[in-house]
């Protein structure tokens, strides 16, 4: 059962567009919501990260959207370059899962110049 | 800056064979955590050491196992490998923060494992 439930499982995006990728839990103990892009035969590496007690973070174009009440997250990508072609994860983390991070099941962004 | 170190970056292996990876975290991170990726799937939590000691244990397989050593370097032992357990295996490391591990997790580029 994924407990991170992600979509659009791929994603099609025109040069300087907005890609927008979404995300929903179920644990309601989850308290730190980070994204991650990983590139073909790599180790995902940190965008940004929020935790529940704010409902927007953004760190130059990317933005993550947070909705406690709805348990949703996204993630938007502005101006979007071709080389943020990749494979982007959600992932959650709370007290009572461990220190596990819990991973959507990815989307893979592709920006055509 | 200093990143996750992983070794070998590439391992091919026979059927029934053991394989060893190991994970060097970056200087003043005390917690490791293994990761198994399959194809096209999402990163799967498999065990994690904070401080030396085993702090989580996720679908990690009985014929694999793991330790933290003194100068916190890790290494994910696997025996019996079966074709399945193909797959990139990744080491994350989180900084030592008052209190316990710090949440983020860096992520090392990966061992590529490929059983034959």
């Amino acid at each position: 059962q994924q407990q991170v439930k992600q979509s659009p499982q791929s994603l099609i995006v025109q040069k300087g567009g907005i890609s927008i990728i979404n995300c929903a839990y179920e644990n309601t103990a989850f308290d730190y919501f980070p994204w991650y892009q990983q590139f073909p035969g790599k180790g995902p590496a940190l965008l940004i990260a929020i935790r529940p007690d704010v409902s927007e973070k953004k760190e130059g174009r990317f933005t993550i959207s947070f909705n406690k009440s709805a348990k949703q997250f996204s993630l938007h990508i502005m101006d979007s370059q071709p080389g943020d072609s990749a494979t982007y994860f959600c992932a959650a983390k709370g007290e009572t899962s461990g220190s596990r991070l819990t991973f959507g099941e990815g989307t893979q962004l592709t920006v055509n110049p | 800056a200093a990143g996750v170190i992983q070794s070998p970056r590439h391992l091919i292996k026979e059927k029934r064979e053991t394989a060893t990876l190991k994970c060097y975290p970056i200087p003043r991170h005390d917690t490791v955590y293994w990761y198994q990726q399959g194809p096209g799937q999402d990163p799967q939590f498999l065990i994690s050491f904070y401080e030396k000691m085993q702090s989580d244990k996720g679908s990690i397989p009985d014929r694999f196992s793991a330790q933290q050593f003194s100068d916190y370097h890790s290494e994910l032992n696997m025996s019996s490998l079966e074709l399945g357990d193909s797959a990139l295996y990744f080491c994350a490391s989180s900084p030592r923060l008052a209190g316990g591990p710090g949440e983020t997790q860096y992520f090392g580029p990966g061992t590529r494992l490929l059983v034959l």
